[in-house]
């Protein structure tokens, strides 16, 4: 089992510019987050999906952020007109969805992205 | 609004002390409490976990303790090693089907041999 692969590992793009990101989930898992960790505010939950279908996207920043979920092997994350606050590691997680709490998050390393 | 809240936000210790972790939430609705650890580099991991149903959950040197009616929990590490230096975090989720997980901001341990 390969776990959650995020690429790329790192990436440093210009202010203003668009960053794209990639997450492949364990096969078999039918849920998929994605997470913004930073010193500052810690792991920010941005959007969950679950059998590719969107399910909470509250955590998104509404105009420059989206997220989609193509087919049941990989998600991506897309920041348009990146700015230096969008400055954060960004994690993918995957779990198996049984309907109830208990579940376990399985991460990715996350993906870097340095705005400068 | 936090609902997951983390203490002390740094912690250092010497080899061999017991480490405390704290950890409060809000929402009473929340029944599953996982404690994940993070090195550098790496995405977190889930360490050990326990359900409100109980107030105590041991694997080795990693203890949860939980009080309900005071909505805190705390994780202990015994006997500290220096691989144990990490960033723990606890976690909370809801038997409602949604399945979303609420973290705390994190707690740095460093473990000075």
């Amino acid at each position: 089992n390969a776990g959650v692969i995020q690429t790329p590992r790192h990436k440093v793009t210009g202010k203003g510019q668009e960053a794209t990101l990639w997450c492949e989930p364990i096969s078999g898992h039918s849920a998929v987050f994605w997470y913004r960790q930073t010193i500052v505010q810690g792991l920010e939950f941005l959007t969950y999906f679950r059998n590719q279908a969107p399910i909470d996207d509250s955590g998104m920043p509404k105009e420059r952020f989206s997220a989609q979920m193509p087919n049941q092997s990989h998600s991506t994350l897309k920041i348009q007109s990146t700015q230096p606050q969008d400055s954060a590691v960004y994690l993918c997680a995957s779990s198996l969805y049984r309907g109830s709490s208990g579940n376990t998050l399985y991460f990715g390393e996350g993906s870097r992205l340095i705005v400068v | 609004q936090q609902q997951v809240r983390q203490s002390p936000q740094s912690l250092t210790v010497w080899e061999g002390e017991t480490a405390i972790l704290n950890c409060s939430y809000e929402n009473s609705a929340f029944d599953y409490f996982p404690w994940y650890q993070q090195f550098p580099g790496e995405g977190p991991a889930l360490l050990i976990a326990i359900r409100s149903v109980s107030d105590k959950k041991e694997d080795g040197r990693f203890t949860i303790f939980f009080n309900k009616r005071e909505k805190k929990l705390s994780l202990h590490i015994t006997d500290s090693q220096p691989g144990d230096s990490a960033t723990y975090f606890c976690a909370a989720s809801a038997n409602t089907g949604y399945q979303n997980f609420y973290f705390g901001k994190g707690t740095s341990l460093t473990v000075i041999p």
